[in-house]
């Protein structure tokens, strides 16, 4: 098992340009989740998906979308990116959305926009 | 969900214990304590988790008080490998939108030295 892939691993973006990262999970998890890590701040939720067909929002979602395209794929989307969205993003996934269920994270994507 | 308190940088020797404390006085009856590290430059990765007694998995112990207040997760025979973030985090277990979601601060800097 990969366990949670992301890709890309690495992108510098113009301010105002869109991208989509992309986060799949091959361990049957109902629930997945997008976080973004910034120096002296921990890792802060953006959006997460309890089950297929369902996203909500979480700490910080303002400026991203997310797409929840089928039990395995989660998108994350920033439509104009700013500066302030450079940041280290994580997905995640766990078996159900409940407390005693771990998550898994996926090994990153970092994001600079210029 | 409970606030944590953890010291910001420890050191352990390799082979011995690395013990690191977690306060969290104001944990409610039913919040879980669950331990994560974050290894340089990589996602998060479960450690353990528990309710009220002490618990034990192939990677480390976890004992917390008979108050609650507080707790220590235990590597006890750390390697270099070891050495990451630690993160000391409280689940509230249902209800609301925090329902499920891991929230993390600041961690504790867990430097293992030969």
């Amino acid at each position: 098992n990969a366990g949670v892939t992301q890709t890309p691993k690495f992108q510098v973006l113009k301010t105002g340009q869109s991208m989509t990262l992309q986060c799949a999970q091959d361990m049957n998890h109902n629930s997945m989740y997008w976080y973004r890590q910034d120096p002296g701040m921990g890792l802060r939720l953006i959006y997460y998906s309890a089950s297929e067909g369902t996203t909500d929002k979480g700490e910080v979602p303002n400026g991203y979308n997310v797409s929840r395209l089928n039990k395995r794929e989660f998108s994350l989307r920033l439509e104009s990116a700013a500066p302030s969205q450079t940041s280290v993003y994580f997905c995640a996934s766990s078996l159900h959305h409940q407390p005693y269920n771990e998550q898994f994270f996926g090994p990153g994507t970092r994001l600079t926009v210029l | 969900d409970a606030k944590t308190t953890q010291p910001t940088s420890m050191d352990c020797a390799e082979g011995r214990a690395a013990n690191l404390p977690c306060n969290h006085s104001t944990i409610s009856g039913n919040e879980y304590v669950y331990w994560y590290r974050q290894i340089h430059s990589q996602g998060p990765q479960y450690i353990i988790h528990g309710l009220k007694n002490n618990e034990t998995n192939e990677m480390a112990s976890l004992i917390i008080t008979e108050d609650r207040k507080s707790s220590t997760l235990i590597l006890p025979h750390a390697t270099l490998r070891d050495t990451a973030v630690y993160y000391c985090i409280v689940r509230i277990p249902a209800g609301g939108t925090s329902y499920g979601k891991l929230t993390f601060g600041q961690g504790t800097i867990l430097t293992v030295h030969p």
